[in-house]
């Protein structure tokens, strides 16, 4: 079936680097993308969205791509700090659902 | 929690069990949804609510069923809990902007 997945489960960053979170998705009717926080012991928390005619879209110290030809979906963190640990989970949308990837583990080195 | 409870925040009950998880709203939402999150799934749909009285399934809906009586509330009940539904359980509204908002989840032991 159509699925959402992150090509990897953790990712080490150094604190001050720039993180790049990546994230495949199959299911190419799919007309909205979100990116979602995920702190230990809480609710995930929204990050940012990007709409399937968008390519790019920026927030605070992060970016959404998405490269609609490969089906994939990134999500790049400026300057990483210590509060930026966390797991993080791409998810795509159509007709009032989400489906999320297994997530990615991002640990920050001090 | 953008307006959104859950209660119980725990819950350990045995097999065989009925179990009902509640998820409160106050920001007048017509979507709600509940999802279970396991180690290695991510976050699966269990069931959601576009409306009062109005219901579907998702992913993964068997051995649940769920309630909305009022806009406010959405109910998940574990008709007779078994081992395999030890979870964590978030509930989430849609906002105008199509942005889902979670809950801050209930973690539920079926022994």
């Amino acid at each position: 079936g159509e699925s959402v997945g992150l090509h990897l489960p953790t990712l080490s960053v150094q604190e001050g680097d720039n993180s790049i979170i990546n994230c495949a998705y199959s299911n190419s009717a799919s007309d909205y993308f979100i990116w979602y926080k995920q702190e230990s012991g809480k609710g995930p928390q929204f990050i940012i969205d990007i709409r399937s005619n968008m390519d790019k879209r920026q927030g605070q110290r992060v970016t959404v791509l998405l490269n609609k030809t490969v089906k994939h979906l990134s999500l790049q963190i400026a300057a990483t700090q210590p509060g930026d640990s966390a797991v993080y989970f791409c998810a795509e949308g159509n007709d009032y659902k989400l489906s999320f990837g297994a997530g990615t583990t991002v640990t920050v080195r001090a | 929690d953008a307006g959104i409870t859950q209660s119980p925040r725990h819950k350990v009950t045995e097999t065989g069990t009925p179990v009902t998880l509640r998820c409160h709203q106050t920001e007048n939402h017509r979507y709600m949804y509940w999802y279970r999150q396991d180690p290695g799934h991510g976050l699966r749909l269990i069931h959601y609510s576009y409306g009062v009285k109005d219901t579907d399934k998702g992913e993964v809906s068997d051995g649940y069923s769920v309630s909305r009586s009022k806009t406010e509330d959405f109910l998940l009940t574990l008709e007779s809990a078994t081992s395999s539904q030890t979870s964590v359980y978030f509930c989430a509204i849609r906002d105008s902007k199509e942005k889902l908002f979670f809950g801050s989840g209930t973690q539920l032991s079926v022994l």
